[in-house]
C-alpha cells in the first residue's frame, strides 16, 4: 500500500466516453504530479501541480485535463482519448515542486485501456 | 534539456553486489534520485545525490560526480527480491526527468 491513493485501478473505456481518474495525498504535499508509463518505459511526466496550481503542463493534448480541487486531491478528466493513449498513469507528490532533496511518493496507477 | 543513460538489463547473483551506472547531461541540476519499480507496481524511493560523494542507507548505496555527470546505485547482499527495474531521475527545475530504467534481474 502507499500513501498515495488512485483510484480506478483498472479502468476500460471508448473512445468516445468522459471519464476521470482520482488521486489522493494526506501527507501535507504541496506538489503533486501526473505521469503516463508505458510498458517497460519510464514515466512521462504530464503535468505538475504546486499550491493547486498547474505548474508544468508538457504539451499533453487537450483530451486530458487536469484539475486539482484543494490540496488532497488531483484529478484527470478524459475525454475522445485515442488508442495510443492507453497506458499506466501515475500520480505523485512531493512537499513542493521546488524542493531539492524531496522524493516524490507514486499511487499505485490506473491501467488505462481504450477500445 | 536533458539526456539521461543507464544500461537497459542487468542480470546478477544472490548474495552478489551490483553497480548500476547512470550518465546524465543536463541544462539545470538540482539533484539525483535513484527510485526502484517492480512490475505492475509504482515507483518507490530509494536515494538521493546533490553533492559529490557516496550516500549509503543500508544494503544500497549511491554515488554522483557532478563534474562527470555520472551516478552509480550500488545494491549489496543481493536478494531474489531485488530483482525490479531501477530508474535514475534527474531534477531540473521543478521536475524531475527520468532514465529509461535498468532492468535487473537477482538469479539463484
Amino acid at each position: 500500500d502507499t500513501e498515495v491513493t488512485q483510484t480506478p485501478k483498472h479502468l476500460v473505456m471508448g473512445m468516445t466516453n468522459k471519464k476521470s481518474l482520482k488521486c489522493e495525498q494526506h501527507m501535507g504535499h504541496r506538489a503533486m504530479y501526473w505521469y503516463k508509463q508505458k510498458a517497460k518505459k519510464p514515466p512521462e511526466l504530464m503535468f505538475v501541480y504546486s499550491y493547486e496550481k498547474l505548474s508544468i503542463n508538457e504539451s499533453v493534448p487537450s483530451r486530458f485535463s487536469p484539475e486539482c480541487p484543494n490540496s488532497s486531491l488531483l484529478n484527470l478528466h478524459l475525454h475522445a482519448l485515442q488508442p495510443e493513449d492507453s497506458a499506466l498513469y501515475l500520480c505523485a507528490s512531493s512537499s513542493t515542486s521546488g524542493a531539492y532533496n524531496q522524493p516524490q511518493h507514486f499511487g499505485d496507477g490506473t491501467r488505462l485501456s481504450i477500445l | 534539456g536533458q539526456n539521461i543513460d543507464q544500461p537497459t538489463e542487468m542480470t546478477a547473483t544472490e548474495g552478489a553486489i551490483v553497480q548500476i551506472n547512470c550518465t546524465y547531461q543536463t541544462s539545470g541540476f538540482n539533484g539525483l534520485f535513484w527510485y526502484q519499480q517492480h512490475a505492475g507496481e509504482a515507483p518507490t524511493f530509494l536515494s538521493y545525490n546533490v553533492l559529490d560523494g557516496l550516500e549509503e542507507k543500508g544494503r544500497f548505496s549511491s554515488f554522483l560526480s557532478r563534474s562527470k555527470g555520472y551516478s552509480y546505485l550500488l545494491l549489496k547482499e543481493l536478494q531474489m527480491k531485488d530483482s525490479a527495474s531501477y530508474l535514475c531521475a534527474v531534477k531540473g527545475a521543478g521536475k524531475s526527468t527520468f532514465g529509461d530504467g535498468t532492468t535487473l534481474t537477482v538469479k539463484p
